[in-house]
């Protein structure tokens, strides 16, 4: 099946630093890439959308200049969090859709990566 | 705004005990549906998804989920859960043509041996 793998899996920053994370389909393209923020016992909350070679689309309240994202090829997506904060520690988990089943609405998850700012 | 609804936070079952998880999406028009299932530690993975045809859809490890237009729901069910099935599950709606999953808030099973 697809492969979507997340790296870090855990990293651990002090506050002010930059942090990035990077999220990769293993075993087919993805066009399209999602992020998202996993709250303690909360569901997923869509950060914004990564579009292969173009800019990434941000959901209403996410602020694109501190979670910057980049979406260089169509197996590499990363998210940059600048100036880290105790605030945005967070699971954040990325998801991708696979470009030959784009019709298919289903998207494929990565392992997610916690980060801890401190 | 368009939304997902899971009723159950937290279930608790025993063995062999049956199963079912509500799901309720807000969207009126066509709607694709998944049920996610996340593992202790694991990532989120996909148990089953509905797009058209048969309402009754069977995914893996014996769930099955049954889209009923008429009440937007969108149900999860196994006859008999095993202790394996401890886990967390979401319930998930995209509108058809669009591709931003909406998730639930998750419901935690916990299923005592």
């Amino acid at each position: 099946g697809a492969v979507v793998s997340q790296h870090p899996s855990r990293v651990i920053c002090k506050s002010g630093t930059s942090v990035k994370i990077e999220c990769r389909s293993l075993d087919f393209q993805a066009t399209t890439m999602f992020w998202y923020r996993q709250f303690p016992k909360k569901s997923l909350m869509l950060m914004a959308t990564s579009n292969e070679g173009s800019k990434a689309t941000y959901e209403q309240g996410v602020e694109k200049d501190k979670f910057l994202i980049n979406h260089a090829s169509l197996t590499l997506s990363t998210l940059t969090v600048t100036s880290a904060h105790p605030e945005d520690s967070s699971f954040y988990i990325c998801s991708a859709r696979d470009r030959a089943g784009e019709s298919d609405n289903e998207q494929f998850f990565g392992p997610g990566t916690r980060l801890t700012v401190l | 705004a368009q939304s997902v609804s899971q009723h159950n936070h937290h279930v608790i079952l025993s063995e062999a005990a049956s199963l079912e998880l509500g799901c309720n999406y807000s969207y009126g028009g066509t709607v694709n549906l998944f049920w996610y299932v996340q593992y202790p530690g694991q990532h989120l993975q996909l148990l089953l998804k509905y797009f058209s045809g048969d309402p009754l859809v069977k995914g893996i490890k014996g769930f099955e989920a049954e889209f009923i237009k008429s009440k937007f729901s969108f149900n999860l069910r196994k006859p008999s859960v095993q202790w394996s099935d401890t886990a967390e599950y979401f319930c998930a709606a995209v509108p058809w043509g669009g591709n931003k999953l909406v998730f639930g808030a998750g419901t935690i099973l916990r299923v005592k041996s």
